[in-house]
């Protein structure tokens, strides 16, 4: 079973600030990585897949890098509308899902 | 625009089995780049991945509960859903069904979630 960990556990940030989140697998996982962006009360919604291509509507400050067991979500001018939990998430050659443990950023 | 809508009972009593739908609108679970899963967050925690099925009715389960889930899909009403039995206050969880969309081509496919219900909440309690 593959382990996603991400760090840090919080983030505290300022508005136009650049925020990065780190997420790690327990093996690799090539380029087999999306993350989610949850705000209270609401689904997630797909920000990244194929751990670098935003989904359609992302905005351009949002952008993901890595492959293999590390990955980085960077959020480049941090908005209000961004203060969120960030989740990555994995699948593996049986496309079995794994979701991290979540990264939550608020207003420092 | 696509949406997903989750519906089921939100109490099922301990022992008891959960049964929750999904109905789709705007597209069609027989469309063969999706895939159509169930995905669960118990209060205050993360993410969990349930299941997946796809519209010839293959499947795929999270090993630490594919002995209590299945899923299944309704290609005539447009609708998938879970069963998940023997159910505990463990389960509680708000669930959401998901489409899993298949991005590129050949081997440079990509998989994830792109469209999802608003989620409904289930609580386990006699």
């Amino acid at each position: 079973e593959i382990v996603m960990t991400q760090s840090p556990v919080t983030l505290s940030v300022s508005p136009g600030e650049r925020a990065t989140l780190s997420c790690r697998a327990s093996q690799s996982v090539s380029s087999n990585l999306a993350w989610y962006q949850q705000k209270p009360g609401q689904a997630p919604r797909l920000l990244i897949y194929g751990a670098s291509t935003r989904a359609t509507g992302i905005p351009g400050r949002f952008s993901g890098s890595g492959s293999g067991t590390e990955f980085t979500l960077t959020i480049s001018s941090l908005q209000s509308e961004d203060f969120a939990v960030y989740y990555c998430q994995q699948y593996n050659n049986w496309l079995l899902f794994t979701f991290g443990p979540g990264t939550k950023v608020d207003i420092k | 625009q696509v949406q997903l809508q989750e519906s089921g009972p939100g109490l099922v009593k301990p022992s008891e089995t959960l049964s929750l739908t999904c109905t789709v609108s705007g597209d069609s679970v027989s469309r063969d780049n999706h895939y159509w899963s169930w995905i669960r967050q118990s209060p205050g925690k993360g993410l969990e991945w349930i299941a997946y099925i796809f519209y010839s009715g293959s499947t795929n389960y999270n090993p630490s509960l594919k002995s209590r889930a299945t899923i299944s899909v309704d290609t005539s009403k447009n609708q998938f859903s879970l069963q998940l039995t023997s159910v505990t206050a463990a389960d509680t969880a708000v669930f959401y069904c998901a489409r899993v969309t298949r991005f590129g081509s050949g081997s440079s496919n990509s998989y994830a979630m792109d469209v999802w219900g608003q989620g409904t909440t289930v609580t386990v309690s006699s």
